[in-house]
């Protein structure tokens, strides 16, 4: 099955920083990579998300990228605010139908630091 | 994005109690829904897959007769926690996809049911 490397488990930034997050998964039929944003106490929050047959895809201070031929994908935050700290969950899934089905990475805590 | 519904947000229950978590679609109807379990600080863990008007497919290492699923509606699946003891106690949490967005098969999440066994 599926397994889905995210680093780093832990990331402190000052606030307006970028703040960058790695994920790299195993199967190579996955083609549908979300990210999800965890507040503590509340259920994860899709912010972005990206298929396989684009690169790159962007929405306002985030970013995703995609190397499909390295099987990894990365979150990118610019001008970091205090509000953005949160755990941060990366997944992948093959897609299509019931195939939707998530493969976690284990979550970066982000600290904004004002 | 599409709103997923989870309620209650929080129980507490007496050992050897059952409680049920219901998650529901509010503006879309959804075939397929998945419940999972998280831990502190760990991450996500499914634990099952609720198909509308058919069995649930569970993980491995998922009691079934533990964990009843009820998937009776498009728009409403029910996880029944039975028997519940302390090592039950966990952040419970649903998720649904929807299908019908332009972008396709993403997957949204309740607010997550914290649930407490004394």
């Amino acid at each position: 099955g599926e397994n889905v490397e995210q680093h780093p488990s832990t990331l402190s930034v000052q606030e307006g920083d970028s703040a960058v997050i790695k994920c790299t998964y195993s199967d190579s039929a996955s083609n549908y990579f979300p990210w999800y944003k965890q507040e503590l106490g509340k259920g994860p929050q899709l912010i972005i998300d990206i298929r396989s047959n684009v690169g790159e895809k962007k929405d306002q201070r985030i970013a995703v990228t995609l190397n499909k031929t390295a099987k990894h994908f990365s979150l990118h935050i610019t001008e970091t605010q205090p509000e953005d700290s949160a755990v941060y969950f990366c997944a992948a899934s093959r897609g299509g139908g019931s195939n939707y089905k998530l493969t976690f990475g284990k979550g970066t805590l982000l600290t904004v630091n004002p | 994005g599409a709103v997923v519904s989870q309620h209650p947000s929080r129980v507490i229950c007496k050992s050897g109690t059952s409680v049920k978590i219901e998650c529901r679609s509010l503006d879309f109807q959804a075939t397929t829904m998945f419940w999972y379990r998280q831990f502190p600080k760990q991450s996500l863990m499914l634990m099952a897959t609720s198909n509308e008007g058919s069995k649930a497919t569970y993980e491995q290492g998922v009691e079934k007769d533990k964990f009843l699923i009820n998937h009776a509606s498009l728009t409403l699946s029910t996880l029944t926690v039975t028997s519940a003891h302390p090592e039950d106690s966990s952040f419970y949490i649903c998720s649904a996809g929807d299908t019908t967005g332009t972008g396709g098969e993403k997957l949204f999440f309740g607010s997550g049911t914290q649930l407490s066994v004394l």
